[in-house]
């Protein structure tokens, strides 16, 4: 079964401070991950995938296979930045593709 | 582009009565998934349509869900008879089916709020 963990709820940081994001994951095939952000009333959307390694709104994320983790990076964060993540998996292969599975969620503050 | 529109936005109701909700994906998308998302958790999967077709509705309650996508296009899930703990935010999303892995982002709608009392 596959499996996606945030361990914070809640990250609270300064603007311009550097923040991570934990993500682990548990698969026993070929996944791809994803950060899915959503803003204070605005729908979920993607913020970025491991597949395509490029930074977006200057947050980056490595995909480490061998400690199962695809933590969110940023190294100055924005009040902007404020919102809610979530890590998700998918099967990067096979019938099932593009079910995604959702890790619980973390909300970051971003403080002024 | 427009974007998946889901409606309705709020719906609340009482134990044991039924709900409907409806879904119109990006045009074009052929792939449509359900998501139900309880207060403080991450979405979970539900159903996921590819054109008219179930491909995995492992996680849908079958007892009391159905979702039907007839045409391949606009979808709708029910619940009947609803419980306590269905109350929840109801997320549609689609996809475009493309053998680039890069084309396959799930758009989302905004959701319908769900409140069983």
């Amino acid at each position: 079964a596959q499996r996606v963990t945030q361990p914070e709820k809640l990250l609270s940081v300064f603007k311009g401070a550097p923040v991570e994001l934990k993500c682990n994951y548990s698969y026993s095939g070929s996944p791809e991950l994803f950060w899915y952000v959503q803003y204070s009333r605005q729908r979920l959307q993607l913020l970025l995938r491991h597949i395509s390694r490029e930074s977006i709104k200057g947050f980056t994320a490595d995909l480490n296979k061998g400690e199962t983790s695809f933590h969110l990076k940023k190294p100055f964060a924005q009040e902007e930045d404020s919102a809610m993540y979530y890590c998700a998996l998918t099967n990067a292969g096979g019938t099932s593709y593009g079910k995604l599975t959702f890790g619980q969620g973390t909300i970051l503050t971003v403080h002024p | 582009e427009a974007g998946v529109a889901q409606s309705p936005r709020y719906k609340i109701i009482e134990k044991r009565q039924s709900v409907a909700f409806w879904c119109n994906p990006i045009s074009g998308h052929a792939t449509l998934y359900w998501y139900q998302q309880i207060l403080g958790q991450g979405p979970k999967l539900l159903i996921q349509f590819q054109n008219n077709g179930v491909v995995d509705d492992s996680q849908l309650p079958k007892d009391r869900f159905s979702a039907e996508r007839l045409k391949g296009v606009d979808s709708t899930l029910k619940i009947q008879p609803a419980k306590l703990e269905d109350s929840a935010v109801y997320l549609c999303a689609s996809s475009a089916r493309s053998l680039s892995v890069a084309k396959n982002i799930q758009y989302f709608g905004a959701g319908t709020r769900l409140s069983v009392l």
